[in-house]
């Protein structure tokens, strides 16, 4: 079992639409969690850190549940900007981040 | 504007040749970190350093080497004994003991000709 499975996609959407991802991960001691962007041949940015409450920035919601160790994101009203690869992170430690292997986001005219 | 800068951008190497990745960051981060990506597959940590002059093995460092001499500058080389070193590099850096996660540099695509 991988220590991040995320689901590969490609998701194919309208804009306008919502869209979510989820991710699982395999360690319960996992202590960070966050979505980071990557675009085509481009460096991963951070989205988003992963709150046990949940947290939300615009049109992007994250929630994670511990219980059932997965996270997911929500993305509202996509826009054609939003095309990318989403990475779901998880971390023991600093110095322990494990990254899943992206779900591709198309968001079409 | 502070940030990582990698370099060179594109780097093509020959059977059985040493190449070295340029890492530079002004972020005045303490934590540095190499990971290479392949396609289809999550990034995997090769080497990281939290402090200079003391540096770590991460999962793939067979065929890998490092140095961490001043806190700004972490280059990696990747040697003959990497027998499959095409891939896209990146390094990061992260203030030490927070969890904000990481700053990626823009990343070296190393071609194996």
């Amino acid at each position: 079992r991988k220590e991040v499975e995320q689901d590969p996609g490609p998701f194919n959407v309208p804009e306008g639409a919502t869209v979510a991802f989820n991710c699982t991960y395999s360690n319960s001691a996992s202590q960070s969690f966050f979505w980071y962007r990557q675009d085509c041949r481009k460096e991963p940015k951070l989205l988003m850190s992963v709150y046990s409450s949940g947290n939300e920035d615009g049109r992007f919601t994250a929630q994670l549940n511990r219980a059932s160790q997965y996270i997911s994101l929500l993305i509202r009203d996509s826009k054609l900007s939003d095309s990318a690869t989403y990475l779901c992170v998880v971390s023991l430690n600093n110095n322990d981040m494990r990254f899943g292997a992206g779900t591709r986001l198309t968001v079409k005219p | 504007d502070g940030g990582i800068t990698q370099s060179p951008k594109y780097l093509f190497r020959k059977e059985g040749q040493n190449v070295t990745l340029s890492c530079e960051q002004n972020l005045n981060h303490d934590a540095m970190y190499w990971y290479r990506q392949d396609p289809g597959q999550g990034l995997r940590l090769i080497y990281y350093s939290q402090i200079v002059n003391d540096f770590q093995k991460g999962d793939i460092a067979e065929g890998y080497s490092v140095s961490r001499e001043k806190k700004e500058s972490f280059p990696l080389t990747v040697t003959s004994a990497q027998k499959n070193p095409t891939a896209f590099y990146l390094c990061a850096s992260s203030i030490e003991r927070t969890f904000y996660g990481y700053t990626f540099g823009s990343g070296t695509r190393l071609t194996v000709v």
